[in-house]
């Protein structure tokens, strides 16, 4: 079946960086963009930005210019989201999520989510 | 960037009712590009909608999305307990892919 299985929960002290996985199967990895969307405790979710894994190309929203660097590896199916110069702000669980390439789509299948908690 | 603004905030109602919930964008959305998700605690979200009225794989008949012009609603018949939950809409045709602040639908 279609699945996005994200990496463990991490914990970073202000300034460092982090990276986060999101490995996806059951599915063609070239067709479906991915998007990486947060949601900060008891807060509500904002998008990031998404790669196409066809070709590489990303788009990030423009509070995260400049900070952010979304990947991916074709050989695994993996997708990759490091967030750099992080601070207390930036405490939150991190989605991936997947939309069909080829026309604009909803995000149909979610990672479980990886906590990444910012504290000194 | 689409500012989506959703109403109530929370909306308080009973096993057996109908829910209706609103999200209002800032200015036209392309093509009606307009999801719906649903979010219980500890879960990530689940699409409902697609394309303001599209329902998505498995998702009961109960569960409707309708527009009108820049007000889009979700429309729950008949609530059900694994109902009361915090939905959000999204608008995914323009960058950045905005969402509402979201409404806690609880139980009454």
């Amino acid at each position: 079946q279609v699945q996005l299985v994200q990496s463990g929960a991490e914990v970073k002290k202000p300034g460092a960086s982090v990276k986060v996985s999101c490995e996806t199967s059951g599915y063609t990895f070239t067709t479906y963009v991915i998007h990486w969307v947060r949601q900060a405790p008891g807060q509500g979710l904002e998008w990031m930005g998404k790669i196409n894994p066809s070709g590489g190309s990303t788009t990030y929203a423009q509070k995260f210019q400049g900070r952010v660097t979304m990947t991916r590896d074709t050989s695994t199916s993996t997708v990759y989201m490091e967030l750099r110069s992080l601070r207390s702000e930036d405490t939150a669980v991190y989605y991936c999520a997947r939309s069909f390439l080829a026309v604009h789509d909803a995000f149909d299948i979610w990672g479980q989510g990886t906590m990444v908690t910012v504290s000194s | 960037e689409i500012v989506l603004t959703q109403s109530p905030g929370t909306l308080s109602l009973s096993p057996g009712e109908r829910a209706t919930l609103s999200c209002r964008a800032s200015q036209s959305i392309s093509s009606s590009y307009l999801a719906w998700y649903q979010q219980k605690p500890g879960q990530a979200p689940r699409l409902l909608i697609y394309a303001a009225s599209g329902r998505a794989t498995g998702i009961p008949d109960r569960f409707s999305g309708s527009e009108s012009g820049t007000d889009f609603t979700l429309t729950i018949r008949r609530l059900e307990p694994k109902d009361f939950a915090v939905y959000y809409c999204q608008q995914y045709g323009s960058s950045p892919y905005t969402f509402g602040q979201g409404t806690k639908l609880e139980i009454k």
